[in-house]
């Protein structure tokens, strides 16, 4: 079975840039999360989706991230524009419903110069 | 406000000794405790979920424990292997439903050496 699959694995952008994250959650799953990992906040949601509904934005970072389901078997996070701070690890999970457990892709790996 | 604490922020243990990482949690209402095993470059993997109050739960070489009452949980690790090496996350549920936020420690980095 494939796992939660996200490309690219690194990405560097300049600042003032649009870049796209994509996210191909485990078949059969429900719900999907975006998430940001930096070392010192640890993870903070970005989106949550549950059958592709936005249950969840992510209140702070509403204005320049924006996450979309289109189908069930993928997603998209849009940072526009971009700015340093937005270096982070990008982790996409996903879970069959909400009493399990969440499947965490790889993660994508985002410098802002 | 941080209301999942992990201890220690790091540790360096050698091959064969054992372990104990630390959980405070201030999440109310507190529904269930999961550890995650993150591996450098790769993503989250579930260990271990404590439900109940006193829960315990052993996973090979894993085993943790809960009390709600304290809302403190911890991971033990026996033996520890050079592969033990990652950050373990420990995440608070504050409810088993779609409502439900999931509140995420920053994680203890553990070292394991030869």
């Amino acid at each position: 079975d494939a796992g939660v699959t996200q490309t690219p694995r690194h990405e560097v952008a300049e600042k003032g840039q649009t870049i796209i994250l994509k996210c191909e959650p485990v078949s059969g799953h429900n719900d999907l999360f975006w998430y940001r990992q930096t070392k010192i906040q640890g993870l903070e949601l970005l989106s949550y989706f549950r059958s592709k509904s936005l249950m969840e934005d992510g209140g702070a970072f509403k204005d320049r991230f924006k996450a979309e389901m289109l189908n069930s078997s993928f997603s998209t996070l849009k940072i526009q524009p971009t700015e340093p701070k937005d270096s982070a690890v990008y982790l996409c999970a996903s879970r069959p419903g909400t009493k399990d457990t969440q499947y965490f892709g790889p993660g994508t790996r985002l410098l802002v110069l | 406000k941080t209301q999942v604490e992990q201890s220690p922020q790091s540790l360096v243990v050698r091959q064969g000794e054992n372990c104990v990482l630390q959980c405070n949690y201030s999440v109310t209402p507190d529904n269930h405790l999961r550890w995650f095993k993150q591996d450098t470059g790769k993503g989250l993997v579930s260990l271990t979920v404590l439900v109940h109050e006193n829960d315990k739960t052993s996973n090979g070489r894993y085993s943790a424990t809960l009390d709600k009452d304290a809302k403190h949980s911890t991971l033990h690790i026996t033996a520890t292997l050079l592969d033990d090496t990652a950050t373990y996350i420990c995440v608070v549920g504050d409810r088993g439903s779609a409502l439900g936020r999931l509140h995420f420690g920053a994680g203890t980095q553990l070292i394991v050496i030869p």
